[in-house]
């Protein structure tokens, strides 16, 4: 079963430190990798979709680079603020069209 | 706010029941999806729709249906509800059809199944 997974499950930061995490899925028959950031009692809000093997996209203070020869990318937050703690999901389009989320990675950011 | 729109909000309902759920996608995008999310589960795929026609579907249960009106707004109806079925369902909305469309997510219609 094709799945997307990442780690880690959860993050615990002080302000000002910088932050990252890992979604890793199929590199066969690759499409395209998503990252999305999830606020409580928000919804899901898009902030990359990468496409190219060695993309890297930029938003703010958060950044994403992608490798789809081995099949993850990473999505980095340079100087946390509180106002960053969310769920990252990051997912991929497999069987089609489909969207494959991963189980996200929760971040609390500590003021 | 990212254009979406869902009704209702909250919506409570006994087992056996049928509900339908309403989204309205951002102005411009053909492409509606549905999604499920359970307490123990992750955001599920259930259905997407473009330019009115199903285009892929996920996990769907047969109690499950959806369709897309010709003014791009879609439904989803549940019919025979378990208690299983209560989740947060979410609506999302993009330009085109492929996967490598960002997906523009309204803001969630809570079910709870009682």
């Amino acid at each position: 079963i094709l799945n997307v997974e990442q780690s880690p499950q959860s993050l615990h930061v002080q302000e000002g430190d910088s932050t990252n995490f890992t979604c890793s899925f199929p590199s066969s028959n690759f499409y395209a990798l998503h990252w999305y950031r999830w606020e409580t009692a928000k919804s899901p809000e898009a902030l990359f979709v990468m496409t190219l093997n060695g993309d890297e996209k930029k938003k703010g203070r958060i950044s994403a680079t992608l490798n789809t020869k081995e099949g993850y990318s990473y999505l980095y937050i340079k100087g946390s603020q509180p106002e960053d703690s969310a769920t990252y999901l990051c997912a991929s389009p497999l069987y089609g069209n489909k969207l494959v989320f991963g189980a996200g990675t929760i971040l609390r950011v500590k003021s | 706010d990212s254009g979406v729109t869902q009704t209702p909000k909250h919506l409570i309902t006994a087992t056996g029941q049928r509900v339908t759920l309403r989204c309205s996608p951002r102005s411009g995008d053909l492409s509606v999806y549905w999604y499920q999310q359970s307490l123990d589960q992750g955001l599920q795929f259930l259905i997407q729709y473009y330019n009115g026609e199903e285009r892929a579907k996920g996990n769907i249960l047969e109690r499950f249906s959806a369709q897309q009106f010709p003014d791009l707004h879609s439904e989803l109806n549940l019919s025979s509800l378990e208690l299983g079925d209560s989740a947060l369902y979410f609506c999302a909305s993009s330009v085109g059809s492929g996967g490598a469309k960002n997906q523009y997510f309204g803001p969630g219609t809570r079910l709870l199944v009682l």
